[in-house]
């Protein structure tokens, strides 16, 4: 069975500042991971997904991600946060044998202060 | 324009009022989903289909049925509604399976009296 643990609920950073927001999964098969944003009031949009390629993952407005097996982890990381970043944050996890069912992490909400 | 589209966006209703909210996609999508949205539980998948008239259960299909007669059209239906219904939903499509990109619909928030 495929689960999906964000490590933190609320994640508040200044603005100019890294952002880390961690996520752990567990996958009896090669899974495909995703990041997923959610703005308020807003549906979820496509930040970035791994699908067994290039393990350091790149999606929109300069986030990234790195799926390390070992540690099964999918960890989103951005250099320099931006007022507009200000969200709530999805990682998300599919496996083919799951009959495509997907599983979501709990949310990590992340607050960009001035 | 490409996109998902629910109806209706609010609705408050009573306990048992059977109710339809409906999700239609325009991009010839094979794959259709229904999730709820709780806080601190993120989404949860209530039901999918791989294509017309296949469907399968997710994670929390109790309390609710669909229907896939049409490739462009996934209704929720919720036969006799109660409170613990009470949420947000969002229907996505994508391409082929769970493992594409998901296009998610702007959501619908139920409140079950």
């Amino acid at each position: 069975a495929q689960s999906v643990t964000q490590l933190d609920s609320h994640v508040s950073v200044s603005e100019g500042t890294p952002v880390l927001l961690r996520c752990n999964y567990s996958s009896s098969y090669s899974p495909s991971l995703f990041w997923y944003v959610q703005h308020p009031n807003k549906g979820l949009q496509l930040l970035l997904k791994y699908t067994s390629a290039a393990t350091l993952v790149k999606g929109i407005n300069g986030f990234e991600a790195e799926f390390k097996k070992s540690e099964t982890s999918f960890h989103l990381t951005k250099p320099s946060a931006h007022m507009s970043d200000a969200a709530e944050y999805f990682c998300v996890v599919s496996e083919s044998n799951a009959g495509n069912m997907l599983t979501f992490g709990g949310g990590t909400r992340l607050m960009v202060k001035p | 324009e490409a996109q998902v589209t629910q109806n209706p966006r609010y609705l408050i209703t009573v306990t048992g009022k059977k109710l339809t909210v409906t999700c239609s996609q325009n991009m010839n999508h094979e794959y259709m989903s229904w999730y709820r949205q709780d806080p601190g539980l993120g989404l949860r998948q209530i039901y999918y289909s791989m294509n017309v008239e296949v469907t399968d259960k997710g994670d929390v299909p109790e309390g609710y049925k669909v229907s896939r007669k049409e490739k462009r059209n996934f209704p929720l239906i919720l036969e006799s509604p109660s409170p613990n219904q009470t949420s947000l939903y969002f229907c996505a499509s994508s391409p082929q399976s769970g493992g594409d990109t998901q296009y998610f619909g702007p959501g619908t928030r139920l409140t079950v009296l």
